[in-house]
């Protein structure tokens, strides 16, 4: 079965610290990737997407995120993070072959002003 | 508005009773969803249903229905076989064409069984 895991379930960080959230999945075949964010007490909402071309994409807030093909891994990364950044962080795998979205269990991001 | 609205935000049932939770899209979306989220769980894939009248299980299908007559609407039954029905769900929808097609989300209905 298709599965999506993220490696850190809970990290604690400091303002200005750089920030990586890893992210693989089991699935060969075509996919769009992409990373959603939940602020406390909001919906979800798109941080950044990868669906063909350049390898490595920017979202909003200045977060951005590699996919390595031979790796099947989406990463996140942010140079310097804000305390505004505090919250759960999702990265989501849609198989191409049928529009499947599954998530992984999502990374707690707690920054310590 | 644009939007995906799920109803009733909080829903209280007693347990043996079955329920259902309202997805109602104006997305012109193809696809639709229903997940649960559970604290240290993230979002598990309840359904899915690509185009009208088509639907596949996901990863906890167990427990659940779903419909789809209409484009617009992808109601969730809970019944009383869902052994843990007491969660958060969210709907989402997405149009499956690169390069919007990641999901839009509902605000989510949270159900309570006692």
């Amino acid at each position: 079965a298709q599965s999506v895991s993220q490696h850190n379930h809970h990290v604690i960080l400091s303002e200005a610290a750089s920030l990586e959230l890893g992210c693989n999945y089991s699935y060969g075949g075509t996919v769009n990737l992409f990373w959603y964010v939940q602020y406390p007490g909001q919906h979800l909402q798109l941080l950044l997407k990868y669906f063909s071309g350049d390898p490595l994409v920017k979202g909003i807030k200045g977060f951005e995120a590699e996919f390595i093909k031979s790796k099947f891994s989406f990463n996140l990364r942010k140079p310097s993070v804000q305390w505004s950044d505090t919250a759960e962080y999702f990265c989501a795998v849609q198989l191409n072959r049928d529009d499947k979205i599954i998530f992984g269990k999502g990374t707690r991001l707690h920054i310590l002003p | 508005d644009g939007g995906i609205t799920q109803s009733p935000k909080y829903l209280f049932r007693k347990e043996g009773q079955n329920v259902t939770l309202s997805c109602e899209q104006n997305l012109n979306h193809d696809a639709m969803y229903w997940y649960r989220q559970d604290p240290g769980q993230g979002l598990r894939l309840i359904y899915y249903s690509q185009i009208v009248n088509d639907f596949q299980k996901g990863d906890i299908a167990e427990g659940y229905s779903v419909s789809r007559e209409k484009k617009e609407s992808f109601p969730l039954t809970v019944t009383s076989a869902q052994k843990n029905p007491t969660a958060f769900y969210l709907c989402a929808s997405s149009n499956g064409r690169a390069p919007s097609t990641e999901a839009f989300f509902g605000q989510g209905t949270r159900l309570t069984v006692v």
